[in-house]
């Protein structure tokens, strides 16, 4: 099955620092791939995606970008501000349809 | 439109005891799944459907039961609990097709004793 690899497990930065967390996956049928923010005690909720025939997608101070080559793909945050603190979680879906498997998320701290 | 509800939020079971956790959702989607979230572990697929009268397995689906009578509804049932079953349960849906994420409900913390 799908196995989605997802580095660093925790990662603290600066207020106004950017932060960059990279994810691998292994089913190269994988074509769609979320990002989730989970605050603390809430839900996930998708924040960014990317399908494998782009490269690159921006929204606002989020991107993500995909090396389908390689088979990895990275959340890059601009700018972080202390609500961006969460726990993020990366995603691929199984052979092109919508079961996923998740990476085993990153838990980002914004230092004010 | 509420999207995905999830009861209860909080449950606490004895070791041997069974139990439903609900799931509604009013989107319309044809996929609906249930994970559970452990730490350090992420997001690990239970069960999921396509559609109703359709179910599979996922990763875990070991001491847990799922049915889809109707396509608002997905009940995960625990059939005897074990304290390895602790953990908060989500449960998540989509449209069937199409590059959407998830949407998930509130999620329900299981603790078994």
């Amino acid at each position: 099955g799908e196995n989605v690899e997802q580095h660093p497990s925790t990662l603290s930065v600066q207020e106004g620092d950017s932060a960059v967390i990279k994810c691998t996956y292994s089913d190269s049928a994988s074509n769609y791939f979320p990002w989730y923010k989970q605050e603390l005690g809430k839900r996930p909720q998708l924040i960014i995606d990317i399908r494998s025939n782009v490269g690159e997608k921006k929204d606002q101070r989020i991107a993500v970008t995909l090396n389908k080559t390689a088979k990895h793909f990275s959340l890059h945050i601009t700018e972080t501000q202390p609500e961006d603190s969460a726990v993020y979680f990366c995603a691929a879906n199984l052979n092109t349809g919508n079961q996923f498997y998740f990476g085993t998320g990153t838990s980002l701290t914004v230092i004010p | 439109n509420a999207g995905v509800t999830q009861t209860p939020k909080f449950q606490v079971l004895k070791t041997g005891q069974s139990m439903t956790l609900q799931c509604a959702q009013d989107m319309n989607h044809e996929y609906m799944s249930w994970y559970r979230q452990d730490p350090g572990m992420g997001l690990r697929l239970i069960h999921y459907s396509v559609g109703a009268g359709i179910t599979d397995q996922g990763e875990v689906p070991n001491g847990y039961n799922v049915s889809r009578s109707t396509t608002e509804d997905f009940p995960l049932r625990l059939l005897s609990a074990a304290p390895s079953q602790t953990s908060v349960y989500f449960c998540a849906s989509s449209p069937l097709w199409g590059d959407y994420g998830y949407t998930f409900g509130s999620g329900t913390r299981l603790t078994v004793v």
